[in-house]
């Protein structure tokens, strides 16, 4: 299977402020998925990434909130800007994996926002 | 995407076979079933999926009845490691999105 380094895997943060997450792959996938998880609830996709574009969002979310960017074929990150304690949730990145034909995951970043 | 039914939670005794069902009535001709499922604290991790035809893996066999309105996915010998979510998802093969319900919550009893 693919594997999938996710960073970080958790971290605490201040309302107002922004964080990145990585999400980098050990082989080349066209598109990249990212989700958040809130607590108590099941996955809700935020954007599919494809590499040389700009990510398409789902109803919901939007650029200005989770700008993601997609610079090769290996690696994405995620962005949660203007944090606030609504955020808290964990963050997953997805990615096809052909060995299989499912999709492989993360481990997922657990933001906490304080 | 087509709507998946699972039971919110079920039981299982440790040793015995697990039987996780899934309807899934509006289901199109080319959209697969898939499985996943989620332990506490990880990530989801990929079980098994089939478009029509039974499918049995290292993990898990999926049975698809006929009509493909419905599924069940079969854990032969539970263990308690197999205490999780179990999500069952149908969508198109390859690079599309998934829509996760909420999936079943599967306890094996020691």
């Amino acid at each position: 299977s693919a594997v999938i380094s996710q960073k970080p895997s958790r971290d605490i943060c201040q309302r107002g402020t922004s964080l990145t997450i990585q999400c980098q792959v050990d082989s080349q996938v066209t598109m990249m998925f990212w989700y958040r998880q809130q607590p108590g609830q099941s996955l809700t996709l935020i954007a599919t990434a494809n590499q040389g574009s700009e990510a398409t969002y789902e109803s919901g979310f939007v650029i200005d909130k989770f700008p993601i960017s997609r610079p090769n074929l290996t690696f994405s990150t995620l962005t949660v800007s203007n944090m606030s304690p609504e955020d808290s949730s964990i963050y997953l990145c997805s990615v096809e994996d052909l060995r299989h034909g499912g999709y492989t995951f993360g481990s997922g970043t657990r933001l906490t926002v304080v | 995407d087509a709507k998946t039914t699972q039971p919110p939670s079920m039981d299982c005794a440790e040793g015995r076979a697990a039987n996780l069902p899934c309807n899934h009535s509006t289901i199109s001709g080319n959209e697969y079933v898939y499985w996943y499922r989620q332990i506490h604290s990880q990530g989801p991790q990929y079980i098994i999926h089939g478009l029509k035809n039974n499918e049995t893996n290292e993990m898990a066999s999926l049975i698809i009845t006929e009509d493909r309105k419905s599924s069940t996915l079969i854990l032969p010998h539970a263990t308690l490691r197999d205490t999780a979510v179990y999500y069952c998802i149908v969508s198109l093969f390859g690079n599309e999105k998934l829509t996760f319900g909420t999936g079943t919550r599967l306890t094996i009893i020691p």
